[in-house]
């Protein structure tokens, strides 16, 4: 079936540093979003990726979706605490409405 | 505007008992996801309701079932409950005016099986 694996699992970081998770797919993807869960809240939508190798920058958050659709990374450049939380990926099938979840990436930033 | 509501909070059950959790969507929405999340992981598929009909189903077995009313609002109702069903259940609603597939997370039912 569909996997979604993220790497690493944790990542404790200090104030300043960056910071990057990666995604990775079993099969090809349509779409990946990628959302942030701070500890104990719920999900929140911070962007999509559709095209072959396209790139996205939110302020110190650069999104990348890879050529083949199949990984994607979130970096977040000079980390605040304000970034602590689960970064997820979740990756879409064709055009379905179906998205399947990575196993997340856990960052602590430390003052 | 209000978002995405969930109720309720969080409920306790015993094993063989039954369950309905509830879900508003964000104003403007039109489809409405279920999620399972376990401690720990990442939020798995359930099934999305769209037009008040199933529109996609995860892997989950028929011991969970859902609903969607007129008014866009979601009922998701799981049957026989057993320990493994604990987890925080995420509801997500989207629609035309969040550009399609973009998904507005409600705050969660958090749901303990004993």
């Amino acid at each position: 079936g569909q996997q979604v694996m993220q790497i690493p699992q944790y990542q404790h970081v200090q104030e300043g540093e960056d910071f990057t998770t990666y995604c990775n797919s079993s099969t090809t993807l349509s779409n990946i979003q990628w959302y942030k869960q701070r500890p104990g809240g719920h999900p929140v939508f911070l962007i999509q990726l559709v095209k072959s190798g396209e790139v996205k920058k939110q302020k110190r958050l650069t999104f990348q979706f890879g050529e083949a659709k199949k990984n994607s990374s979130l970096h977040i450049t000079a980390t605040q605490t304000t970034d602590v939380g689960t970064y997820f990926c979740a990756g879409g099938i064709d055009t379905g409405n179906q998205f399947y979840f990575g196993t997340g990436t856990s960052l602590t930033v430390i003052p | 505007d209000a978002g995405v509501t969930q109720s309720p909070t969080h409920l306790i059950k015993t094993r063989g008992q039954q369950v309905t959790l509830r879900c508003s969507p964000k104003s403007g929405h039109d489809t409405v996801s279920w999620y399972q999340q376990a401690l720990g992981q990442g939020p798995q598929f359930i099934f999305q309701y769209y037009e008040e009909e199933e529109r996609q189903r995860g892997n989950f077995p028929d011991r969970f079932s859902g609903h969607q009313f007129p008014n866009y609002s979601s009922e998701l109702n799981v049957n026989a409950l057993l320990l493994g069903d604990s987890a925080l259940y995420l509801c997500a609603s989207s629609g035309r005016t969040s550009g399609g597939q973009t998904q507005y997370f409600g705050p969660g039912t958090r749901l303990l099986v004993l």
